[in-house]
């Protein structure tokens, strides 16, 4: 089953703060975060292996909440370059041995000046 | 350049067609994937590859042919596809499960058909 990711959209002025949850039903051994540009691949931001975890390069950090079940992604002082739409994917407990990776649907965010 | 090419970049076929998808990686990974990118719908995974050895196959209608010739190649062989199947279709890799490895997307292959 899909993680569901909230907000479905955001705009944004530079230099403002956002935060992209994705939320799942089961147990989660790991959480991946994508950013897609419009017509490029999709690019790995990063992973959260445990509960707990947080994780963060620039101004982009992620947290990893294992009992709620969901993560979340924090962009803070927004660039332009932040516009794209950001992707989690999920890995179940129960798939912590295999390739399946379930995506959520998207957040797509909006950067303007 | 993201270490992972696909082509042909745009491919239009009509529904009696037979046409294949490529990918190649320069990463030295040992999983290869098809995922499925449709408007409005979350990536859809349809195959995996792990040292050449098919390890997923999530209920794809057999219109879809993988073949991993090797670890560096992957490819997709479409044959009498409806015109639902088009999509953007994503080549990724990986170095181990997705448990804990990163995917390394390819700019995908836009289908159309017709």
């Amino acid at each position: 089953q899909q993680p569901v990711q909230s907000p479905q959209a955001v705009i944004l002025r530079e230099g403002e703060d956002a935060v992209i949850n994705c939320s799942s039903s089961k147990a989660l051994y790991s959480v991946h975060w994508y950013r897609q540009k419009h017509g490029e691949a999709p690019v790995f931001l990063m992973i959260l292996l445990k509960g707990g975890e947080q994780k963060g390069h620039d101004k982009i950090s992620a947290s990893f909440n294992e009992k709620k079940q969901q993560s979340s992604l924090y962009l803070t002082a927004s660039q332009l370059s932040y516009s794209g739409t950001y992707f989690c994917g999920t890995v179940p407990y129960s798939g912590a041995g295999s390739y399946q990776l379930t995506f959520g649907k998207g957040t797509k965010l909006s950067v303007i000046p | 350049e993201t270490g992972v090419t696909q082509t042909p970049r745009h491919l239009v076929m009509g529904m009696t067609n037979k046409k294949s998808l490529k990918c190649e990686q320069h990463l030295g990974h040992n999983a290869m994937y098809w995922y499925k990118q449709s408007a409005k719908k979350p990536l859809e995974l349809m195959f995996v590859y792990s040292l050449e050895e098919r390890v997923e196959n999530n209920s794809v209608p057999s219109r879809f042919s993988p073949e991993c010739p090797n670890s560096s190649h992957l490819f997709l062989h479409l044959h009498t596809l409806q015109p639902e199947d088009s999509a953007l279709y994503l080549c990724a890799s990986s170095t181990g499960t997705t448990a804990n490895s990163p995917l390394h997307f390819g700019n995908g292959t836009r289908l159309t058909v017709t």
